[in-house]
């Protein structure tokens, strides 16, 4: 079965700053791998998703994920924060064949400082 | 842009009480499912639906829980009988197809007093 680890649990940075968000995936193939974004009181949203080709995948909001097979991580970066990326973070993993259900990570809250 | 939606937002119940939450799935997706996320812990995976039945569901889905498709536009998640620990936000979310990215709503967050 796939599992999903996101090692931090808050990240702080400030405004203007760059921006990595941590992912580690477990399955035994090539997975579909996606990152939502929740926003307070708003469902999840999609940023971005991998499901083959090009490692480096580009999403909406500036954000953009690289796939690394070698490490099984899938790490969300922005170059340069801004306020209104205050959020939780989600990263999730989806078989690439067959039944399809994402798993899910617990989540990264972004915490922005001016 | 089509939206998934979700009632009640916040539902406040007595710990054995019957509760009903509601979705109203993206119209044209035929895939539906539900998830919770316990305070602090990971989104879960809850059941999936798909022509009106399920089709994949995780063992946090006991006996306690169902799942419904009642008409052409709402599906809702029932637990029978609320325990302190059914406490958490439930998601619900739609798709086009079974291999396809998911619409989320917004959560229906439950406290089970």
């Amino acid at each position: 079965a796939q599992s999903v680890t996101q090692p931090d649990i808050h990240i702080t940075v400030s405004e203007g700053a760059s921006l990595e968000l941590r992912c580690n995936y477990s399955y035994g193939a090539t997975p579909y791998l996606f990152w939502y974004v929740q926003s307070p009181g708003q469902g999840l949203q999609l940023l971005l998703k991998y499901f083959s080709g090009d490692t480096l995948v580009q999403g909406i909001k500036g954000f953009e994920a690289e796939f690394k097979r070698s490490q099984s991580s899938f790490n969300l970066r922005k170059p340069s924060v801004h306020w209104s990326d205050a959020a939780e973070y989600f990263c999730a993993v989806g078989p690439s064949g067959g039944s399809y259900i994402p798993t899910f990570g617990r989540g990264t809250s972004l915490i922005v400082h001016p | 842009e089509p939206e998934v939606t979700q009632t009640p937002s916040h539902q406040v119940t007595q710990m054995g009480q019957e509760v009903i939450l509601r979705c109203v799935p993206i119209s044209n997706h035929l895939y539906f499912y539900w998830y919770r996320q316990i305070l602090g812990q990971k989104v879960e995976f809850l059941v999936s639906f798909y022509n009106n039945e399920i089709s994949e569901k995780s063992e946090i889905f006991d006996d306690q829980f169902s799942v419904e498709r009642p008409d052409g536009s709402n599906f809702t998640l029932k637990i029978r009988s609320t325990k302190l620990e059914d406490s958490a936000m439930y998601f619900c979310a739609s798709s086009t197809s079974g291999a396809n990215v998911l619409t989320f709503g917004a959560g229906s967050r439950l406290t089970v007093l």
